[in-house]
């Protein structure tokens, strides 16, 4: 159990331009997330993909925002034409089956200039 | 939708004592999970205890204790033996059910325990 990675750590863009998060989440784990959390918040639920299938996306993510889990395995999340309030931390967690804990990794940090 | 309260924003212990962290949520459904998580400072979120809401006993995890009251819809956190490595954010999370399954966080509880 190596752990859920997630790249980059920090990126730092300026407004208007598109970026890409890498999450590789735990190897057997079927079940993968996103959530974004800003400072002082509880992360709050983006999208969640079950193999490679996108169950569910939240009506926070604009159609801005797009994640891909191609393989059933490792997922992106790009965020296109960002803007200030984009600015968060973007969480990925993975989960082995139904009703199992998520485990987290250590979450992309997105400042926009 | 799911709710969750987290009623204390920031809480303070001093080390060894005990501490109750309190959350209540709002949910529909009769069978579910409910979870505490800790975040500490400028590092990943973590496990602290599970509780799945058939089961009547409280879970308990070596010095994290829950008190869960399903009618009341209330899940607290108790800490004993604070040590100073418990300072941290505390997030309570139920599991939602029926199609969608994702954990539904509360804003949290800053906990503070002071030498």
């Amino acid at each position: 159990d190596t752990g859920v990675s997630q790249n980059p750590r920090h990126k730092i863009t300026k407004r208007g331009q598109n970026v890409t998060f890498r999450c590789d989440p735990i190897s057997e784990h079927n079940r993968l997330y996103w959530y974004r959390q800003t400072l002082g918040q509880g992360p709050e639920f983006l999208t969640y993909f079950q193999n490679e299938a996108q169950l569910e996306k939240s009506r926070l993510l604009s159609d801005r925002f797009s994640a891909e889990r191609p393989k059933g395995s490792f997922s992106t999340l790009e965020i296109q034409r960002t803007e200030q309030g984009d600015s968060a931390m973007y969480l990925c967690a993975s989960s082995l089956r139904t009703n199992s804990p998520l485990h987290f990794g250590n979450g992309t940090r997105l400042t926009v200039t | 939708a799911q709710t969750v309260t987290q009623s204390q924003p920031e809480m303070s212990v001093q080390e060894a004592e005990t501490v109750t962290l309190s959350c209540t949520y709002d949910t529909s459904e009769n069978n579910y999970y409910l979870f505490w998580y800790k975040q500490p400072p400028s590092r990943q979120m973590i496990l602290v205890i599970r509780q799945e809401a058939y089961k009547q006993q409280n879970a308990t995890e070596n010095r994290f204790s829950v008190n869960f009251q399903k009618a009341a819809k209330s899940f607290s956190l108790k800490i004993s033996d604070s040590q100073l490595g418990d300072t941290a954010m505390y997030f309570c999370a139920p599991l939602t059910q029926g199609g969608s399954e994702k954990l539904v966080f509360g804003k949290g509880t800053k906990l503070t325990v002071n030498p």
